[in-house]
């Protein structure tokens, strides 16, 4: 089993619309939780983090951490097709940075 | 520099050359990771430096593979006897402790041809 899963897509969403990404990982004691946008070409940037349950917003983006299931999602609202790019999920756990596969999403105009 | 620098951009070498890589983090991070990503790839974790512990070996390929942190900040990668499968793109993170946010260099692309 893979520290951290998260579904590979591509996630297709339109212009407008809120993109959902989702990620799981199996370490109970994890805890910090971030959310990294790679365009192609290009290194991870970091987008958001979270380090207690429920959501956090900033702008367009709302992570959401629920530890009880193990869960950690992101949330885009209002689409833009810049926000086209693959998103890595990551947590921290006793020695590194454990990175999902990432998911890649496209936002069509 | 503000950010965490990787030098060089990129790297053509020979198959059987060593090449070092080398990372700069930001100042006063801690923590340092160094990750390979090929073509189309996730992440794949290689080694992790945390102040003056003992470093982290456990994603490091081979015995080709090694790693060093002087003084607690810039880092160098070296890969001796270089192989074609190396190509990739080799980046560094640093992060102010092993909890907190990590921000990544630019990569290092490197070609074994």
């Amino acid at each position: 089993q893979k520290e951290v899963e998260q579904n590979s897509g591509p996630l297709s969403v339109p212009e407008g619309a809120i993109a959902s990404l989702n990620c799981t990982y199996s370490d109970r004691g994890s805890q910090s939780f971030f959310w990294y946008r790679q365009y192609s070409g290009k290194s991870p940037e970091l987008i958001m983090s979270i380090y207690s349950n429920g959501d956090k917003e900033d702008g367009r983006f709302t992570a959401q951490l629920n530890k009880a299931s193990q869960y950690v999602s992101l949330l885009i609202r209002d689409s833009q097709p810049s926000d086209s790019a693959t998103y890595l999920c990551a947590v921290t756990g006793f020695n590194k940075f454990y990175f999902g596969s990432g998911t890649k999403l496209n936002v069509k105009p | 520099g503000a950010g965490v620098s990787q030098s060089p951009s990129n790297k053509v070498t020979e198959k059987g050359k060593d090449v070092e890589l080398r990372c700069d983090p930001i100042s006063g991070h801690t923590a340092l990771y160094w990750y390979r990503q090929s073509l189309g790839q996730g992440l794949e974790f290689l080694i992790y430096f945390q102040g003056n512990s003992a470093p982290d070996k456990s994603g490091l390929p081979s015995d080709r593979f090694s790693a060093e942190r002087t003084g607690g900040s810039v880092s160098t990668l070296t890969i001796q006897r270089t192989q074609q499968e190396d190509s990739a793109v080799y980046l560094c993170a640093s992060s102010p402790d092993r909890t907190t946010e990590a921000f990544f260099g630019q990569g290092t692309r490197l070609t074994v041809v």
